[in-house]
């Protein structure tokens, strides 16, 4: 019974490239949600998406940033052209409905750096 | 105004003690979760313990309980019987059921447990 699996865990750009985090749900959720924890702070909302479908993207910054999760595969954060402020641990969760009781499952992270 | 507050950055307490983590809140929907997580130095985020607006009982998670007051909005953890594996960060969280896409999270509180 896999938790949320995130990869890379570890993942270092340079200023310009681009990033890409995965995010694969818990079986059986389909309700995905990515946050952002910039170091020495708490986690903040970036998106929420269900499969194919973004629901609220309200935190995510309004350029270089995107998100998808389609019907087959893993969700995808996507960073383009990363600058060093883009260096953060990047969390995704998932439920099995859209309010769940109780709360989500956090994935392990990934830790992204630019250089 | 701030959603999650966590005034003590960091804290140290005595192996074997207890120890009490502050959280207070800010919301104006009369329905909503509080959660307190657990972030060691790998980094995951760990699920400690949830209570609900509307429970009776403070929640408790084996050493973990959640002082739930209400009027006063605050929501501290406190771990009894201290061990050195609960040196850690800890994040407190709130979702409001009526806006119910992100949670809120405070700054956290560094934990470090003496022997």
């Amino acid at each position: 019974n896999a938790g949320v699996m995130q990869n890379p865990r570890h993942l270092v750009r340079r200023r310009g490239q681009e990033a890409r985090l995965r995010c694969s749900p818990m079986k059986g959720h389909s309700h995905v949600y990515w946050y952002r924890q910039l170091p020495e702070e708490g986690l903040k909302f970036m998106v929420y998406l269900q499969k194919e479908n973004i629901i609220d993207e309200s935190g995510m910054p309004k350029e270089r940033f995107s998100a998808e999760f389609p019907k087959e595969g893993p969700s995808i954060l996507r960073i383009q052209q990363v600058v060093r402020g883009d260096s953060a641990a990047y969390f995704c969760a998932s439920s099995p409905m859209a309010q769940p009781i109780g709360g989500y499952t956090f994935g392990s992270g990934t830790r992204l750096t630019v250089v | 105004a701030q959603k999650i507050t966590q005034t003590q950055p960091g804290m140290f307490v005595q192996e074997k003690e207890a120890v009490t983590l502050d959280c207070t809140y800010d919301t104006s929907d009369p329905s909503y979760g509080l959660f307190w997580y657990k972030q060691p130095s790998s980094g995951e985020m760990i699920f400690l313990i949830y209570q609900g607006s509307y429970d009776q009982q403070n929640a408790t998670e084996g050493r973990y309980s959640l002082n739930f007051q209400k009027a006063r909005k605050s929501a501290n953890l406190v771990i009894s019987a201290s061990q050195l594996g609960d040196s850690a960060m800890y994040f407190c969280a709130m979702r409001e059921v009526n806006t119910g896409n992100q949670f809120y999270f405070g700054t956290g509180t560094s934990l470090t447990v003496i022997p």
